[in-house]
């Protein structure tokens, strides 16, 4: 069974700091991991996603993530926080691969990011 | 791209009444999701259909809950009779069978049951 945990409901971080979100895995199989970001009365976007290859994954708006394994982890950071960028962020795992990995997506429970002026 | 369109965005109703949700994918995507997202359980996946057919219902919570997909662009979820537990925010994603393709969520039509 796949599970993803993200910890911290809530980060709260000034503009123009560092952004870390944390997010841990647990897969039976090699997972492809996922990061959406949800904006407030709209759907999720994919921000970015890892298969297999180079375990760091560089997304849109300037976000990445990297995957280590021996941790369980995909961990998302951005340099430079931007006001835009407050949103809910969710971690996704899917075990089951497939074409797309879309078919058996489990989220985290999402953190809800605010940027301070 | 109009991006997957979900109606009506807001519905309001009474215990007990029949509620249907529906959802417009995007043209050419051949896989569809039902998702329910809510404070205390966050986004579950209810059902996923691929070139209209359901593959997985594991996720739907009840027999008051049914989904369809009579063509590759329409689909509906309903629930007969509704509740108040069902109050949440559906979301309906859409995606292609291709490698690394990412789901594309519509706006989510937010359920109130009274």
């Amino acid at each position: 069974a796949q599970s993803v945990t993200q910890l911290g409901s809530h980060v709260s971080v000034s503009e123009g700091a560092l952004v870390l979100l944390r997010c841990n895995y647990s897969s039976s199989v090699p997972p492809y991991l996922f990061w959406y970001v949800q904006y407030p009365n709209q759907g999720l976007q994919l921000l970015l996603k890892y298969t297999t290859g180079a375990t760091l994954v560089k997304g849109i708006n300037g976000f990445e993530a990297e995957f280590k394994k021996s941790e369980t982890s995909f961990h998302l950071t951005k340099p430079s926080a931007h006001m835009s960028d407050a949103a809910e962020y969710f971690c996704a795992v899917s075990d089951l691969g497939g074409t797309t990995g879309n078919e058996k997506l489990t989220f985290g429970t999402g953190t809800r990011l605010t940027i301070i002026p | 791209d109009a991006g997957v369109i979900q109606s009506p965005r807001h519905e309001v109703t009474e215990m007990g009444q029949e509620v249907t949700l529906r959802c417009k994918p995007i043209s050419g995507h051949n896989s569809l999701f039902w998702y329910r997202q809510t404070m205390m359980r966050g986004l579950e996946l209810l059902i996923y259909f691929n070139n209209n057919v359901p593959i997985d219902d594991s996720g739907m919570p009840e027999d008051r809950f049914s989904a369809k997909m009579p063509n590759a662009s329409f689909s509906t979820l309903k629930i007969q009779p509704s509740e108040p537990r069902d109050s949440a925010v559906y979301f309906c994603a859409s995606s292609v069978d291709r490698d690394n393709s990412p789901l594309h969520f519509g706006n989510g039509t937010r359920l109130t049951v009274t």
